[in-house]
């Protein structure tokens, strides 16, 4: 079936590294995401991976996929404020044209 | 290039009435998807519309319509609004010229029913 989980809330300090996890039950997932969404906004597309690669990198972003165990994973480093927001992960399927399968988000709190 | 845009930005309406959601994608992109966001159910998809046609549905009722234009706009109708239909909505648009599908999402529409 379609789910994608997340843990709900995640705190860490200024300058350290977050680490946001995510796990899926459909294992044709094609492409899977990570949106993040400040309050009273839309949703930020940040980075996507091809569900045949085990990571990305993207500055500050880096996006590990384990397949075997549909587990995904955004870390950020060198976490600021202005990251604070919700992270939401994502993921379409094969066929189904235009649709997203979201998480429930993930709120992420930066202490200063 | 200017983002996707929805109008209006907030809107109030009253059980029973019925509201129409615009939708201007990205110039260039022809799919634009509609989601609900609420507290409870989280991001649900509504609808995917691609070359003035509905590509998929989610599960939501009949009450939930829309439409595409020739110049990729979009509008969302519900008709008979419930308290349970305040929500935040969203657009997303993507150029659909891959399989990526990477969707861009405007700033949302939040409407409440009173």
């Amino acid at each position: 079936g379609e789910d994608v989980e997340q843990s709900l809330f995640l705190s860490v300090r200024e300058g350290d590294s977050s680490v946001i996890n995510c796990t899926y039950t459909d294992s044709s997932s094609t492409y899977l995401y990570w949106y993040k969404q400040e309050p009273g906004a839309g949703l930020q597309l940040l980075t996507y991976i091809f569900s045949n690669m085990d990571m990305k990198q993207d500055q500050r972003l880096t996006v590990l996929l384990n397949k075997k165990d549909k587990h995904l994973s955004l870390r950020i480093a060198d976490t600021q404020t202005g990251d604070s927001a919700i992270y939401f992960c994502a993921e379409t399927l094969p066929g189904n044209t235009g649709k997203l399968i979201f998480g429930q988000g993930t709120t992420l709190q930066v202490k200063p | 290039k200017a983002g996707v845009t929805q109008t209006p930005r907030y809107l109030i309406k009253t059980r029973g009435q019925q509201v129409t959601l615009s939708c201007s994608p990205i110039s260039g992109h022809r799919s634009v998807s509609w989601y609900q966001q609420t507290p409870g159910q989280g991001l649900q998809f509504l609808f995917e519309y691609f070359s003035e046609t509905q590509r998929n549905k989610g599960n939501f009722p009949g009450r939930f319509s829309g439409r595409q234009f020739s110049n990729s706009r979009s509008e969302m109708n519900v008709s008979t609004l419930e308290l349970g239909d305040s929500a935040l909505y969203l657009c997303a648009s993507s150029t659909d010229a891959g399989v990526s599908y990477e969707q861009y999402f405007g700033p949302g529409t939040r409407l409440t029913v009173t």
